[in-house]
């Protein structure tokens, strides 16, 4: 079945660590997206992605950093310089980002608690 | 003004209802527009995209004003199954260089019976 996974459902780290959350897809999408969201709060857009080997910061991109070394994957990892990292963390993946009605399909999403 | 802005919430409506959500958007050139459903503490999932000419889907019926920068969502005969948060998402190209979806904060409805 094609989609979007998203490893692991929960995850917890201790202050000061980093942390690489996993997102990946077999959709064949081009463009693949991260997302932050806080409880009661909107989805917050970290990096995106619109090809392989090219991404661009979003609205809250500090203390985050990514990779796009293939097209299935978009690995997210949260650093020690991130000062308030427990949230909802959502992947997304859309066929061409530039295009036209770019629906996008989401990954189940992984909660980062910081302990 | 915020790039994409929704009706605050909550809005409680009994079981058969119709309710209306409303969303506006900053950017002119923008192209793609969407409704997102999400679940408590889950993902959000696709409703329905929205287009100039306006669609229905059962129920649901999506509206867009680009002159006005807005876009609608109606639900008709609403079901205790509708109860969601609703998104509004709009997909700002700039130029075809860059784009990204911009997810409004949300609208949470309960149906009640």
């Amino acid at each position: 079945d094609g989609g979007i996974t998203q490893s692991p459902k929960y995850l917890f780290r201790k202050e000061g660590q980093n942390v690489t959350l996993s997102c990946e897809q077999n959709l064949n999408h081009d463009a693949m997206y991260w997302y932050r969201q806080d409880p009661g709060q909107g989805l917050r857009l970290i990096y995106y992605s619109q090809i392989v080997n090219d991404f661009q910061k979003g609205d809250i991109a500090e203390g985050y950093s990514v990779s796009r070394e293939k097209k299935e994957s978009f690995p997210l990892t949260v650093t020690s310089a991130q000062k308030n990292p427990t949230a909802f963390y959502l992947c997304a993946s859309s066929i061409d980002g530039r295009g036209l009605r770019t629906e996008a399909f989401f990954g189940q999403g992984t909660r980062l608690t910081v302990v | 003004r915020k790039e994409v802005e929704q009706d605050p919430g909550p809005f409680n409506v009994p079981e058969g209802a119709t309710v209306a959500f409303n969303c506006t958007y900053s950017n002119s050139a923008s192209q793609s527009f969407f409704w997102y459903r999400q679940d408590c503490r889950k993902e959000p999932k696709l409703l329905m995209s929205v287009y100039s000419s306006g669609n229905e889907d059962g129920r649901f019926t999506a509206q867009l004003n680009r002159a006005s920068q807005y876009i609608s969502l109606l639900i008709r005969d609403s079901k205790l199954s509708d109860s969601a948060t609703y998104l509004c998402v709009v997909n700002m190209n700039y130029g075809g260089s860059q784009g990204n979806l911009i997810f409004g904060k949300g609208t949470k409805l309960s149906v009640k019976p």
